[in-house]
Formats: C-alpha cells, sequence, structure tokens
C-alpha cells in the first residue's frame, strides 16, 4: 500500500524557517517524481514544487522561488520542503503527492494527509 | 501561466441526479486535464485523468470529457458518498495549476 507521511510544520514567525518531510513507503520511491501542494484556509489547492527521480530537475511556482528548496533523499524514501523567509501568505496545508507517471505531464494519484504550516506574529 | 475557471462554484443536488461540472482552461491543454476530490480535512483524490481516463478504484458513474480547452465532469447518478468539492487541474505545462473549485452540496 501507497503511504505519504508529512511532518515538520508548526507555527512559525514572519520571517522564519521550517522543514518539511514527507515519507514514502509502499512504492519504489526512486523511481518517481514527487512533488508539494498547498491549501490556504478555506482556499483551493496551489502547486509548489516538483522534482524528478534523481533530483536533477526542480520546478517552483514563482511565489516561492528563491525562497523554498525541494529536495529528496531516494536511501532514506523522503522528499523534503525547506521553506526560508516564510511569509504570511504561506500559511496552508502543506500536501507531498506522488505524480502517476514518472514525467512533468503527469497527474498526482497517492497524496499524504498534510502537515498544517501557521506563519504567524 | 494557464488559468483553470470551473463553473459553477456550488452545485447543489440530490441523491441520484446527474451532476455536470465544467472546467475551462485559458488556453488550450490537449487532454493533460485531471479531476480531484476532496473532502472536508482530508487529501484531495485522483478521480479521472488525461480528461476521460478513470483512476483505478473510482466507480464507473464517473466520467470525464472534454479537449483542448473545455473539459467537463459528470457524475452520472449521485451517491452519499460524492458530496464533496471537486477540483480540475491542467498539467500541461509548468507552473501546473488548478481550478477553485465546485462544492457538490445536498440540496
Amino acid at each position: 500500500e501507497v503511504q505519504l507521511v508529512e511532518s515538520g510544520g508548526g507555527l512559525v514567525q514572519p520571517g522564519g524557517s521550517l522543514r518539511l518531510s514527507c515519507a514514502a513507503s509502499g512504492f519504489t520511491f526512486g523511481r518517481d517524481y514527487m512533488t508539494w501542494v498547498r491549501q490556504a484556509p478555506g482556499k483551493g489547492l496551489e502547486w509548489v514544487a516538483t522534482i524528478n527521480q534523481d533530483g536533477s530537475e526542480k520546478r517552483y511556482v514563482d511565489s516561492v522561488k528563491g525562497r523554498f528548496t525541494i529536495s529528496r533523499d531516494n536511501a532514506k524514501k523522503s522528499l523534503y520542503l525547506q521553506m526560508n523567509s516564510l511569509r504570511d501568505d504561506d500559511t496552508a496545508v502543506y500536501y507531498c503527492a506522488r505524480l502517476r507517471v514518472p514525467a512533468t505531464m503527469s497527474p498526482f494519484d497517492y497524496w499524504g494527509q498534510g502537515t498544517q504550516v501557521t506563519v504567524s506574529s | 501561466d494557464i488559468q483553470m475557471t470551473q463553473s459553477p462554484s456550488t452545485l447543489s443536488a440530490s441523491v441520484g441526479d446527474r451532476v455536470t461540472i465544467t472546467c475551462r482552461a485559458s488556453q488550450s491543454i490537449t487532454n493533460w486535464l485531471a479531476w480531484y476530490q476532496q473532502k472536508p480535512g482530508k487529501a484531495p483524490k485522483l478521480v479521472i485523468y488525461k480528461a476521460s481516463s478513470l483512476e483505478s478504484g473510482v466507480p464507473s458513474r464517473f466520467s470525464g470529457s472534454g479537449s483542448g480547452t473545455e473539459f467537463t465532469l459528470t457524475i452520472s447518478s449521485l451517491q452519499p458518498d460524492d458530496f464533496a468539492t471537486y477540483y480540475c487541474q491542467q498539467y500541461n505545462s509548468s507552473p501546473w495549476t488548478f481550478g477553485q473549485g465546485t462544492k457538490v452540496e445536498v440540496k
């Protein structure tokens, strides 16, 4: 059974940093593209970042470029999102998800349960 | 960026109803479109991919159609478990973008 479990969320002040983790199991992690999607309170879904199998290709939504870094450790079957210079509008539930096929033209077929990030003073 | 617009934003329906949700893209995305179902406090669930392909395990009452810029999600006979919010998503090009969501509520 495919499982994705996020951790690392919490309350942080504006300008602060957080590192989210996503532990994967039930599939060959190193073969798949992975992604982060967020959802602000009461709002819709927003794609944040995607990484390919070996980490050589990374893409970001413009609003997080230069502040967030997606990475992965295939040996540990883990995905990460390093978030720096956090702003109030980064407050959201952050989901990790797997791309259905190992290519950028792919929907997200498995999602974690999400981890809450709250940016507030 | 490709903008995705869903209509309606809210849909009131009864069990057994046929329900249709529309999603329009600001430019052609061929058929690189997915539909997700999300229930309160839960992660989204993939329902349809490549505009009309049913994800494994999803009931056959769900169907998708369309290409280019206009797409629809249809639930042929609404069941109690189907009351949720539905999002379309284009994965034709980065940044991948979602529609604003359609909430299917009890009439």
